[in-house]
């Protein structure tokens, strides 16, 4: 398996609203990672786990809570989101070494907030 | 994190080279130079990387100038699926857990 999985593929929902994305991979890789992508911009990294704890945080709100159950899933719980988080959120892993790897990307998972 | 240029955009012709390039003048020695692309509403996806010498997979060539302050993705036969935003990054060696994009090249490909 070489493949990150994200679900849901689509997701909306409301201000009030407490919802769950999550990211899934089995390819052994001790780092995983959420990144944000608005539309015509690249990536912008806003979590990292390494060994399953929490190893980068970038500034991000904390209406965003990221999770690391274990080392195949990753979770970004939302609760009380702003329209302007309306975005494609991207989950990654990777091997934990010096650089000698690429990322593996998921399929995003493209959050509208109403 | 070193900076990477790169043009916004690109052109080319279906199944003639591209040759993409990247100026990243502040890389140091324990920088890898990775390029990722990012085809329309999936998420990016690994090329191809290299430290100092030129490098190819069976998707592209990564070539590297000798003082490694730019270095050239090459796509040896352009197909209408290339067509992407090909984004080239620095990753420090060591850390293995920061990847920062830049704004990368908007490849359009012509049939």
């Amino acid at each position: 398996d070489t493949e990150v999985t994200q679900t849901p593929k689509h997701l909306v929902m409301g201000m009030t609203n407490k919802k769950s994305l999550k990211c899934e991979q089995h390819m052994g890789h001790r780092a995983m990672y959420w990144y944000k992508q608005k539309a015509k911009k690249p990536p912008e990294l806003m979590f990292v786990y390494s060994y399953e704890k929490l190893s980068i945080n970038e500034s991000v709100p904390s209406r965003f809570s990221p999770e690391c159950p274990n080392s195949s899933l990753l979770n970004l719980h939302l609760h009380a989101l702003q329209p302007e988080d309306s975005a494609l959120y991207l989950c990654a892993s990777s091997q934990i070494g010096r650089g000698v790897n690429g990322y593996t990307f998921g399929s995003g998972t493209r959050l509208t907030v109403v | 994190d070193a900076k990477t240029t790169q043009p916004n955009s690109m052109e080319s012709n279906e199944e003639e080279p591209v040759h993409l390039p990247c100026n990243h003048s502040t890389i140091s020695g324990t920088d890898y130079i990775h390029w990722y692309r990012q085809l329309p509403s999936q998420g990016p996806e690994y090329v191809i990387h290299g430290l100092t010498s030129n490098v190819n997979n069976r998707m592209a060539s990564l070539a590297i100038a000798e003082d490694r302050k730019s270095s050239t993705l090459i796509l040896h036969r352009a197909t209408l699926r290339d067509a992407a935003v090909y984004y080239c990054i620095l990753r420090v060696r060591t850390s293995g857990s920061r990847l920062t994009f830049g704004e990368g090249t908007q490849l359009t490909v012509n049939p």
